[in-house]
């Protein structure tokens, strides 16, 4: 168990519709990272936030969003699904923003 | 940009052998960290080994080791005696060490089978 908890596990919606992800992170860990796992494209960073603030972006579809609360959860909100959209989405956590990554167990989304 | 490369989709290997998963990377960068992770069907991402690129040693964590050839940028995992256990996807990843790129950029995995 990394400590770093994702929920729900699985997830299942209609094309169009929008979806809300969470992530709690280890506890003491600042920073917050997302990644999508799919077939055709691999594992990919989403992107990063440290202590509440963006510190980073990667390859993050306009249609998707995401916030890192006081508390220090985090969410990512996935908008106007499309059935390329499904995929595994990860959420990792860091002490650092640079720090070794440890990940949840990853939220299957599956879009219909 | 980086990029990580591993051109073995799929290996295998015997029960207490010796297999070794090869990854490549690119990087203009000259300090800088890498990683392997091993993905079980649980779908866990598990941190296998990690190597600082300043470190001429290469690491090690009981059966697992790699062999790291900074000039070449090649980054190889070997594991020993290998365990029913071991039975995964694993993925190679590289991160810069400095401050304004914190992300891992993974490879496309290699799937690893053992068999008994």
């Amino acid at each position: 168990d990394s400590g770093v908890t994702q929920t729900p596990k699985h997830l299942i919606t209609a094309t169009g519709q929008r979806v809300t992800l969470r992530c709690s992170p280890r506890s003491g860990d600042l920073s917050v990272y997302w990644y999508q796992q799919s077939l055709d494209q691999g594992l990919q960073f989403l992107i990063q936030y440290y202590n509440g603030e963006e510190r980073a972006k990667g390859n993050i579809l306009e249609r998707f969003s995401a916030q890192q609360f006081p508390d220090l959860h985090s969410e990512l909100n996935l908008s106007s699904l499309e059935l390329g959209d499904s995929a595994l989405y990860f959420c990792a956590s860091s002490v650092e923003p640079y720090g070794e990554a440890f990940f949840g167990q990853g939220t299957r989304l599956t879009v219909v | 940009a980086q990029t990580v490369t591993q051109s073995q989709p799929e290996m295998s290997v015997q029960e207490a052998e010796t297999v070794t998963l090869s990854c490549t990377y690119d990087t203009s960068e000259s300090d800088y960290y890498l990683f392997w992770y091993k993905q079980p069907p649980s779908r866990q991402m598990i941190l296998v080994i990690r190597q600082e690129a300043y470190k001429q040693q290469n690491a090690t964590e009981n059966r697992f080791s790699v062999n790291f050839q900074k000039a070449a940028k090649s980054f190889s995992l070997k594991i020993s005696d290998s365990q029913l256990g071991d039975a995964a996807m694993y993925f190679c990843a590289y991160r810069d060490s400095g401050a304004g790129s914190y992300q891992l950029t993974f490879g496309k995995g290699t799937k690893l089978s053992v068999i008994p």
